[in-house]
Order: C-alpha cells, then structure tokens, then sequence
C-alpha cells in the first residue's frame, strides 16, 4: 500500500530535550515536505527536499532542522525544543514539483 | 500578500442539505494550481482536487463539485445531499515555488443527521 508513515504519532517532552520525528514514503518519490498545522492558521511549510541531499526552508523554518540522506526517509529534527514548536506536524511527498502532496497521518507534539 | 481566504470559519447543515465552501486566492502569476484536502475528525489529510489556472471547467466528482472562476479569482467547493461523513474540516490550498502548498484556514463542516 502506498503510504507516507510518521513515527512517533504521540509524542510529549520537556523543553530543551533533542527529538526527531521520523517520515518514510514507499512511493519512490522526488520531493518530500514537513508542515505543522496551528488552530487559526491552516498548515505551513517548515522545509522541503527536492531529492537526495537537496533540502531548503519553507516559511517557518526557525528552530527545525532536515535531512535527506536515503530517497524514502525525511526525519524533522528538533535540536531544542521550546513550548512554541507544541503543534501537529505533518510530513508530505510528490512525486512532481506540481503534483498532488500525499500526507503522513501526523505527530501530534507537546513541549512543556 | 499571495492569500488564500477562506471567510466560513464553520458551517452547520441538516443531511441531506446541499453546501458550498468558499476559497478565494490571491496570485501574481498567470499559471498556478489549487487544491481542496479534506480533514476528518481523525486527523488525516485527504487529496481531493487539484485544479490548474489553464482549465476553467468545472469538475464533478460524486456529490462533490468544484466552481473555479479566474474573473472572481475563487474555487469553491460545493457538496450536494450531504452526508453525516462528510463532517470535517476542508482546505483549499495553493501550490507556490518550492513544492510549497500553502493552506487557508480551513473551514470545519459539520453535517446534523
């Protein structure tokens, strides 16, 4: 079954403490994208990768890191987390520039 | 500003009501893609359109239909004979550089059996 999967989908922590939030996609696809979705403000786009080793910031980029070392994984790395970064975090891939975003199902974060 | 705009926050409806969610956008360029994704109370988002500004006809899809209009720079969304499975929040989106969809705020449908 085609899928984008998201690990962990829960996930609660303390300010500070490094996390990674991991994303694969079996779909053999170029780009690939992480959101986070706020109440009042629809999804926006953290960072993006257009391929193996290509990465580059979206709109709200502060505070995130990426990488793209293998075509079906694009972890978001939190280096220090702070309370403003509590939010649903959703990864994407397409095969295309223009094409239809298939999305993980989500990781809900809660930094305290 | 490059907008996405969509005015209802939230929309109640009886079934079996026909509903039109509305999306307008704001874009410089002369060739550009929207989108509409559904969020059910589950939280994933579904795909269900993709619309390009070259293509002017409306689409139908099931009870699903989509109104897209350059002159008035809007896309709505409307469903005929809604249905309780319809409840959840829908977003219209634009695709700028970057592989970048950027989203409205969302319009959360709640449909009454």
């Amino acid at each position: 079954e085609a899928q984008v999967t998201q690990n962990p989908r829960y996930l609660i922590t303390v300010t500070g403490k490094k996390l990674t939030v991991t994303c694969s996609q079996n779909m053999n696809h170029e780009y690939m994208s992480w959101y986070r979705q706020d109440p009042g403000l629809g999804l926006r786009q953290i960072y993006y990768s257009m391929n193996v080793e290509v990465t580059d910031k979206g709109d709200v980029p502060e505070g995130y890191k990426v990488s793209r070392k293998e075509k079906r994984n694009f972890p978001l790395i939190l280096e220090s987390p702070s309370p403003n970064q509590t939010s649903l975090y959703f990864c994407a891939s397409s095969q295309d520039v223009l094409g239809e975003q298939y999305f993980g199902p989500g990781t809900r974060l809660t930094v305290t | 500003a490059q907008k996405v705009t969509q005015a209802q926050t939230e929309i109640s409806v009886v079934e079996k009501e026909d509903v039109t969610l509305d999306c307008v956008y704001e874009t410089r360029d002369t060739t550009y893609y929207l989108f509409w994704y559904k969020q059910p109370p589950s939280g994933e988002l579904v795909f269900l359109i993709r619309r390009n500004s070259f293509d002017e006809q409306n689409e139908i899809s099931g009870r699903y239909s989509w109104n897209f209009q350059k002159s008035t720079s809007s896309f709505n969304f409307t469903i005929t004979a809604s249905q309780v499975v319809d409840s959840a929040v829908y977003f219209c989106a634009r695709l700028t550089g970057a592989n970048n969809l950027f989203f409205g705020t969302g319009t959360r449908l709640t449909v009454i059996p």
